[in-house]
């Protein structure tokens, strides 16, 4: 079984301030994890993904996330915040095997809200 | 990249009839498509899991009979609301996997506002 916990359903923060989202997942094989964002009445946009290799991984838009194993996490940052970043985020994860194969679980989101 | 495109991107029916929502895959092959509803303020659920020329598989919960999936061929999946009712009023999103050589990867759809009146 997977599941994916983000912490804190809305995070707010001043524009060309440090940007940290909290995702926290369970899986009982090895997970691909994955950081989507979400404008409004709109589909979801990748902004990237673990697979394997590195643990750092860069995405689109200046995020990037670091996977550790130890700690069950996959938070997302920015350095600097932009006014366009203001969406929601969701962190989702999905197993390589197992009953839950290919299908992707998803936390319960976090709006990012980014002010002047 | 891989895209696919979603419609409608909002319709309105009337209590009663049905209502059908089309997933294409533009320039890749999506073997396996995948049906989400969202409410207001909420994440993604998954609703059901379609795979090219055979029948979905629906999440506990998920009136099979209700919310009809076909998954004819490696472009095109729909999602047919029948008899809708308010309480389907809700965000649709399609998504379809493709391997990327690392792994599998996920596009989305644009999504479907049903408003059901």
């Amino acid at each position: 079984a997977q599941s994916v916990t983000q912490l804190g359903s809305h995070v707010s923060v001043s524009e060309g301030a440090l940007v940290l989202l909290r995702c926290n997942y369970s899986s009982s094989v090895p997970p691909y994890l994955f950081w989507y964002v979400q404008y409004p009445n709109q589909g979801l946009q990748l902004l990237l993904k673990y697979t394997t290799g590195a643990t750092l991984v860069k995405g689109i838009n200046g995020f990037e996330a670091e996977f550790k194993k130890s700690e069950t996490s996959f938070h997302l940052t920015k350095p600097s915040a932009h006014m366009s970043d203001a969406a929601e985020y969701f962190c989702a994860v999905s197993e390589g095997g197992g009953t839950s194969y290919g299908k992707l679980t998803f936390g319960q989101g976090t709006i990012l809200t980014v002010h002047p | 990249g891989a895209v696919v495109s979603q419609h409608p991107s909002w319709v309105i029916c009337k209590s009663g009839t049905s209502v059908k929502i089309e997933c294409r895959s533009l320039d890749f092959q999506a073997t396996t498509m995948f049906w989400y509803r969202q409410f207001p303020k909420q994440s993604l659920m998954l609703m059901a899991t379609s795979n090219e020329g055979s029948k979905a598989t629906y999440e506990q919960g998920v009136e099979k009979d209700k919310f009809l999936i076909n998954h004819a061929s490696l472009t095109l999946s729909t999602l047919t609301v029948t008899s809708a009712h308010p309480e389907d009023s809700s965000f649709y999103i399609c998504s379809a996997r493709h391997w990327t050589g690392e792994g599998y990867g996920y596009t989305f759809g644009s999504g479907t506002r049903l408003t059901v009146v």
